[in-house]
């Protein structure tokens, strides 16, 4: 079981918005700048957003990221069949003095 | 561009040991901190540890630490991860990736993996 939790799964019609949040605690979250991963199948995961909130070149401005206090979320608006992915939350945990990954949730475009 | 490229995964029994290499190009490796992180078949990321640009701090997954070691060569923009002791749960394909921050989360470059099989 993950320290940071996400839920398993979520999935939304293609143009509609889904969040999926990202819970953790004081030594992670709450002390670090969280980023966001998509895992499309049967490849190398991908950073979506870092230092919480920022897109990399190439990432499509439906998708955004917000963190307060020790919970993140990862916002994606306008679905789109290619976003059904894996997607994951990470941090550093400075406890661990490493990274924790979330679960991981599927996402599902119906 | 930046390319990472693991190898030295196969099929190891368990108690077995393992030696992975990731060969890095396309960026100056010796400014960047890089990570080890694993996926279970079917299963979710794991953090397995990281290694500081310069060698100065090594860090382990609770999972793996006190069995598997990390290091790299500068000269050769090479990072390693020898692996003793494994066990069935050891079983993932293995991923090289690059710390775009310091002492951070955020990995803007991943290998293709190379995929360790444990197994009697």
């Amino acid at each position: 079981q993950s320290v940071l939790t996400q839920p398993p799964s979520a999935s939304g019609t293609p143009g509609q918005g889904v969040i999926i949040s990202c819970s953790g605690s004081t030594s992670n979250i709450g002390s670090n700048t969280v980023d966001w991963y998509q895992q499309l199948p049967g490849t190398a995961p991908k950073v979506l957003i870092y230092s919480n909130n920022e897109r990399p070149s190439g990432v499509p401005d439906r998708f955004s990221g917000s963190k307060s206090g020790t919970s993140a979320s990862l916002a994606i608006s306008g679905l789109q069949s290619e976003d059904e992915a894996d997607y994951y939350c990470a941090t550093w945990d400075d406890s661990l003095n490493g990274v924790l990954f979330g679960g991981g949730t599927k996402l599902t475009v119906l | 561009q930046v390319q990472l490229v693991e190898s030295g995964g196969g099929v190891v029994q368990p108690g077995g040991s393992l030696r992975l290499s990731c060969a890095a190009s396309g960026f100056t490796f010796s400014i960047y901190g890089i990570h080890w992180v694993r996926q279970a078949p079917g299963k979710g990321l794991e953090w397995v540890a990281v290694i500081w640009y310069d060698g100065s701090n090594k860090y382990y997954g609770d999972s793996v630490k006190g069995r598997f070691t990390i290091s790299r060569d500068n000269s050769k923009d090479t990072l390693y991860l020898q692996m003793n002791s494994l066990r069935v749960d050891d079983t993932a394909l293995y991923y090289c990736v690059r710390d775009r921050g310091y002492a951070s989360s955020w990995l803007d470059f991943w290998g293709q993996g190379t995929l360790v099989t444990v197994s009697s």
